[in-house]
């Protein structure tokens, strides 16, 4: 199970960071997905720290023991949506979502 | 460019059968894994299960296990995901992702436009 918080709010231009717990995170990093209202998720951060072509550089993501974290740096206001958390379970054989964050540019 | 196309939207009763689909194109279709996802309206991303077309390899979700079938058609580059008997709880839009595996980490990097399934008396 992966744990994320329901909403959280951020002033335009400042630094916000999201967070996913859940134990299977101590074996394996998370994947976070940003997804628009009408619209299918998004790829924004894998691995490690890695970005796929075309994410902003203002995202980064990390992982200490049962948190992996997602920051944005610079928040725009494109940046509001429902973003989630992504990894195996424990038996890594299988994956599971965490439950969303909405993020609100304020 | 990667594409996935997913089916159109259907309508359906309850206990009737359905098959959506989902045919990727632009890349390798079976050198990665194609992976389900729902989405009940108002509500977050389930994972269902993923195929690897390559072999037919299968996981499945211990809470769809039984409920759905994914399967593949590598010779059209097609995934799909089947319902022998709906229930109106399967109201949902369901995407289809291309997924890339390794040993401590796993994502999708692209996804379909997703399939709205409604089930309703």
């Amino acid at each position: 199970e992966l744990i994320q918080d329901p909403a959280v709010s951020v002033t335009l231009g400042q630094t916000v960071t999201l967070t996913c717990h859940g134990d299977s995170l101590r074996v394996y990093y998370a994947t976070w997905y940003q997804q628009k209202p009408g619209q299918a998720p998004i790829l924004v951060i894998y691995g490690r720290n890695n970005r796929p072509s075309g994410i902003p550089d203002r995202f980064s993501g990390s992982n200490s023991g049962s948190t992996a974290s997602l920051t944005i740096t610079g928040t725009q206001a494109e940046d509001e949506a429902d973003y989630y958390c992504n990894s195996r379970d424990r038996s890594g054989n299988h994956l599971v979502f965490g439950g969303g964050t909405k993020l609100t540019v304020l | 460019e990667v594409l996935l196309v997913q089916s159109g939207g259907e309508m359906k009763k309850p206990g009737e059968s359905l098959s959506i689909s989902c045919q990727g194109s632009g890349y390798s279709f079976t050198d990665f894994w194609i992976g389900w996802v729902r989405q009940m309206p108002g509500k977050g991303l389930e994972w269902i299960g993923i195929i690897y077309p390559g072999d037919s390899d299968i996981r499945y979700s211990p809470a769809f296990q039984g409920q759905v079938t994914i399967s593949a058609d590598k010779s059209i580059a097609t995934a799909y995901l089947q319902w022998s008997t709906l229930k109106a709880s399967d109201t949902a839009i369901y995407y289809c992702a291309k997924g890339v595996v390794r040993a401590t980490t796993y994502w999708f990097d692209s996804w379909g436009q997703g399939t709205l399934v409604t089930v309703s008396s």
